[in-house]
């Protein structure tokens, strides 16, 4: 069985152009979770999907934006780049509520490193 | 709102010696979970043993084991025969319950180093 699969592994950018990041669920996952993770600051929430609608946000400014597809990927979209948006940005799915003890599982990709020039 | 502290940035261990690292949480609720995360210089993230607050038993995983005290809100992760393999950053996590999926509070990690 495939894991989450991230692309593209490394994304090099230059301040206030736009980044798109992309995730593909395990097959039958219908959550998917964004995280920063920033240098000596762990993982910092940034948004969840589930069922193609966004059912939470960290605390992040609206320039972070995704969506979710009907086949349950997921888009993490970030405008304006800034210096400190450089980070690895990492993507979760979870299977649906009530698939026993996994429910309560996080399966993560290998992440996008995104450096912002 | 949750909060998930690591008060150890770094540690070092002894190929095969034992290790503990320490992890505390605030939190109201009465039930939730606490997870420990392994990450390795590839980056993936691996889930390395899961606790739920409502049972007593600590969780172990071959020579992974927790000491899970809920009343000081203390959730420490004991690695027995520490292998080099061992080797990673370590997330230590928190989850509120609810009847679907709710995203993890993550600590800011510690960097373990087993040195041969």
């Amino acid at each position: 069985e495939a894991g989450v699969t991230q692309s593209p592994t490394h994304l090099i950018k230059t301040r206030g152009q736009q980044a798109t990041l992309r995730c593909s669920p395990i097959s039958g996952h219908t959550s998917v979770y964004w995280y920063q993770q920033a240098l000596g600051l762990g993982l910092q929430f940034l948004l969840w999907y589930d069922e193609g609608e966004e059912r939470n946000r960290g605390n992040f400014p609206p320039r972070f934006s995704g969506r979710q597809f009907p086949n349950y990927s997921s888009e993490l979209n970030v405008n304006a780049l800034e210096l400190e948006d450089s980070a690895l940005y990492l993507c979760a799915s979870s299977p649906p509520p009530g698939q026993g003890s996994a429910n309560e599982k996080l399966f993560f990709g290998s992440g996008t490193q995104l450096s912002v020039l | 709102a949750q909060t998930v502290t690591q008060s150890q940035p770094e540690m070092s261990v002894q190929e095969a010696e034992t290790v503990t690292l320490s992890c505390t949480y605030d939190t109201s609720e009465s039930n939730y979970y606490l997870f420990w995360y392994k990450q390795p210089p590839s980056r993936q993230m691996i889930l390395v043993i899961r606790q739920e607050a409502y049972k007593q038993q600590n969780a172990t995983e071959n020579r992974f084991s927790v000491n899970f005290q809920k009343a000081a809100k203390s959730f420490s992760l004991k690695i027995s025969d520490s292998q080099l393999g061992d080797t990673a950053m370590y997330f230590c996590a928190f989850m509120k319950p609810s009847s679907g999926n709710t995203p993890l509070v993550f600590g800011k990690g510690t960097r373990l180093s087993v040195i041969a």
